[in-house]
């Protein structure tokens, strides 16, 4: 079936330094993918919507300065958390949709702890 | 503007008694999807289902079932027999399709005792 994957799985860091999480869809083209924080013990929150080829679209409230999305090809979209901080430390989970199907599938997220 | 709304946040059940999880949505489109996820302590989300909002026939699979009553606009979700492998907390969402992304509910945490 059609898998995403997520890297880093979990990644510590020093407060100031940035962080690169990809969301790569193995067996599917993606020309969407969502990018979602999840605190803990809290529900799955939106941050952006990823387009391939295109700027990606924020949230409210979410600033798109300090979390940097490409999306350069069908098959990648990386989220990068610029000069981290602790209030950062999060759980990232992306999805993306089938191009074809449109199906939805998730990564396996990415454990945020920033020091 | 969609909407999601999980009431129970925990629930505590003792190993093979049913449960219910409860998921009322809002939306003013005709055309939508919900889904509900699993969400082990590992973390990943685990796809159960996904229905269109116009296959209102309730589904069975294994242990699952889903009650999916457009009327009171719900989409239930009930184990039977529980095992402790379901405990995880569990995601009821919504999507009204296209390129849109899924709103999910605050989610509840399922509790199965041996």
């Amino acid at each position: 079936g059609a898998v995403v994957s997520q890297h880093p799985s979990w990644v510590i860091c020093k407060s100031g330094t940035s962080v690169k999480i990809e969301c790569r869809s193995l067996d599917f083209q993606a020309t969407t993918m969502f990018w979602y924080r999840q605190f803990p013990k809290q529900s799955l929150m939106l941050m952006a919507t990823s387009n391939e080829g295109s700027k990606a679209t924020y949230e409210q409230g979410v600033e798109k300065d300090k979390f940097l999305i490409n999306h350069a090809s069908l098959t990648l979209s990386t989220l990068t958390v610029t000069s981290a901080h602790p209030e950062d430390s999060s759980f990232y989970i992306c999805s993306a949709r089938d191009l074809v199907n449109e199906k939805l599938f998730f990564g396996s997220g990415t454990q945020l702890s920033v020091l | 503007a969609q909407k999601v709304t999980q009431a129970q946040t925990e629930i505590s059940v003792v190993e093979k008694e049913d449960v219910t999880l409860d998921c009322v949505y809002e939306t003013r489109d005709t055309t939508y999807y919900l889904f509900w996820y699993k969400q082990p302590p590992s973390g990943e989300l685990v796809f159960l289902i996904r229905r269109n909002s116009f296959d209102e026939q309730n589904e069975i699979s294994g242990r699952y079932s889903w009650n999916f009553q457009k009327s009171t606009s719900s989409f239930n979700f009930t184990i039977t027999a529980s095992q402790v492998v379901d405990s995880a907390v569990y995601f009821c969402a919504l999507s009204v399709s296209g390129n849109t992304p899924l709103v999910f509910g605050k989610g509840t945490r399922l509790s199965v005792i041996a």
